[in-house]
């Protein structure tokens, strides 16, 4: 069964500080995708990526955030200066085709603590 | 704003029956329709999907009824089992924002052996 890592589990950090999320997503998937979940609430579509680029953002994800696939493998989400309404778990998700056409695979999710 | 919405935040089943997980939605513009699986400290699992263009979807035990008119979509699991367990979340996108899917609150399903 192909699987999505994430790591850290769990990040505890100050406020203001920057943090990156790290996910792993299956090898072979060409979507990349960031949702959250406060602890408690809905989970929430943060962006997707497809091609090196950004495909689609939600309002959340404003000038604090950015994504990346530095090295072909790992996909990363940055928070330049986190707040302490970004303290939730962090879920990273693939697919090998459009959202839609192919499964979409969660990762475990990094529980984000911002003190 | 909930465009998407589960008014039961729990159910509970027994082992066998028939599990009924409602959804409504009040934008018209969604006509892509997922519903996904947690297990506590686990990520979401995508369990089915459904567009608009059809009213029913069916994937081994789980089937997905969509009712444009009423804004209403189910997920019937026949036989439940315990291993369902789990909270749901009903999504919705747009073919103007397919990835943007919003997601409802969650039910959580109890299957009782």
């Amino acid at each position: 069964e192909p699987e999505v890592t994430q790591t850290p589990s769990h990040q505890v950090t100050q406020m203001g500080q920057e943090v990156i999320l790290r996910c792993v997503p299956i090898s072979n998937h060409l979507y990349f995708y960031w949702y959250r979940q406060i602890l408690g609430q809905k989970v929430e579509f943060l962006v997707s990526f497809y091609n090196n680029e950004i495909s689609e953002k939600s309002e959340i994800f404003d000038d604090q955030f950015s994504v990346e696939r530095p090295d072909g493998s790992n996909f990363t989400l940055k928070i330049r200066s986190t707040k302490l309404e970004d303290s939730a778990m962090y879920f990273c998700a693939s697919t090998g085709g459009r959202l839609g056409t192919d499964t979409q695979y969660f990762g475990p999710g990094t529980r984000l603590t911002v003190l | 704003d909930q465009q998407v919405k589960q008014n039961s935040p729990s159910l509970s089943v027994q082992e066998g029956r028939i599990s009924i997980l409602n959804c409504d939605y009040t934008n018209s513009m969604f006509d892509y329709f997922l519903w996904y699986k947690k297990y506590p400290a686990e990520g979401p699992t995508f369990l089915i999907s459904i567009s608009s263009i059809k009213d029913k979807n069916e994937d081994g035990r789980f089937t997905v009824f969509l009712n444009k008119s009423a804004k209403h979509l189910s997920l019937h699991i026949v036989p439940s089992q315990p291993g369902d367990s789990a909270v749901y979340f009903c999504a919705a996108s747009s073919k103007t924002s397919y990835d943007k899917v919003i997601f409802g609150p969650g039910t959580s399903l109890s299957v009782i052996p």
